[in-house]
C-alpha cells in the first residue's frame, strides 16, 4: 500500500525562524493535503493542493505539490509560538471517494 | 457552529473487556470516517460510511473491531475483547460529501487498555 514518509520527525526552532518540512510517497497522488494537530485535538486542514507543481499559500504557510506527484513540502515563515503542534501530510489518489493516506507527522516546537 | 464531538474523551479498560466509542458528526455531513492514531504515528484509516451505501471496512485491523452508523448520523465504534495493542487515540471525522477532501475531525477518544 501507499506509504508517506515525513521529515524531519521533529524539530525545535527559535521564534521568528522559517520552517520547512517535506513528505515523500512511494506512489503517485492526485491531491496533497497538509493538516495541523494541536495537543488533545483532531487535525485541522491547512492547505490542499490539486495540481502537480502547484504552489499555494495560506498566510505564513506555503505548500507545493511536487512535479513527480510523489512529494510535497510545507514552509512556515516567521514562526510564532502558536505554530507548535504536529503537522501531517496526506495524499489522496483521485476525486470521488478515496481513502486519505496520512504521513507519520512532523512535531514542531517553537522556542520563544 | 457545533463541530464533530466524540465521547468519552478518555477511556481506561481492562484487557478482554469490550468498549464502545461514540462519534457525533457535523449535522448534514453525509460522510463519516474513523481513524486510529497510535503514539508517535500517523493516522490509520479504519472505516468509512457514506449515506446509505455499504461501509468501507477495509481498514479494520481485526474482527474484534466493528462500527455502526445509525440514521446516517451518530456512529459507534466497538472493540471487543480489547488488547493492549488497541491502546491509541481514536479519531472520528466527517465531511459534507464523499468527494470532499475537507474532513473535520473530532477531538478523539484516548483508549488505554491495561
Amino acid at each position: 500500500g501507499q506509504q508517506l514518509n515525513q521529515s524531519p520527525q521533529s524539530m525545535f526552532i527559535q521564534e521568528g525562524e522559517d520552517v520547512s518540512m517535506n513528505c515523500t510517497s512511494s506512489s503517485i497522488f492526485n491531491t496533497w493535503l497538509w493538516y495541523k494537530q494541536d495537543p488533545g485535538e483532531g487535525p485541522v486542514l491547512l492547505i490542499a493542493l490539486y495540481k502537480a507543481g502547484e504552489l499555494t499559500s495560506n498566510g505564513r504557510l506555503t505548500a507545493q505539490f511536487g512535479i513527480t506527484r510523489k512529494d510535497s513540502f510545507l514552509n512556515i515563515s516567521a514562526s510564532i509560538p502558536s505554530d507548535v503542534g504536529i503537522y501531517f501530510c496526506a495524499g489522496q489518489l483521485s476525486g470521488g471517494y478515496q481513502k486519505v493516506t496520512f504521513g507519520t507527522g512532523t512535531k514542531l516546537q517553537v522556542i520563544p | 457552529g457545533a463541530g464533530v464531538s466524540q465521547s468519552p474523551s478518555n477511556k481506561v479498560t481492562e484487557k478482554g473487556k469490550d468498549v464502545e466509542l461514540r462519534c457525533d458528526p457535523i449535522s448534514g455531513h453525509t460522510a463519516l470516517y474513523w481513524y486510529r492514531q497510535s503514539l508517535g504515528q500517523g493516522l490509520e484509516f479504519l472505516i468509512y460510511f457514506q449515506g446509505n451505501s455499504a461501509p468501507d471496512k477495509s481498514g479494520l485491523p481485526s474482527d474484534r473491531f466493528s462500527a455502526e452508523r445509525t440514521g446516517g448520523s451518530v456512529s459507534t465504534l466497538t472493540i471487543q475483547r480489547t488488547q493492549q495493542e488497541d491502546s491509541a487515540v481514536y479519531l472520528c471525522a466527517s465531511s459534507l460529501r464523499e468527494s470532499s477532501y475537507e474532513q473535520y475531525f473530532g477531538p478523539g477518544t484516548r483508549l488505554t487498555v491495561t
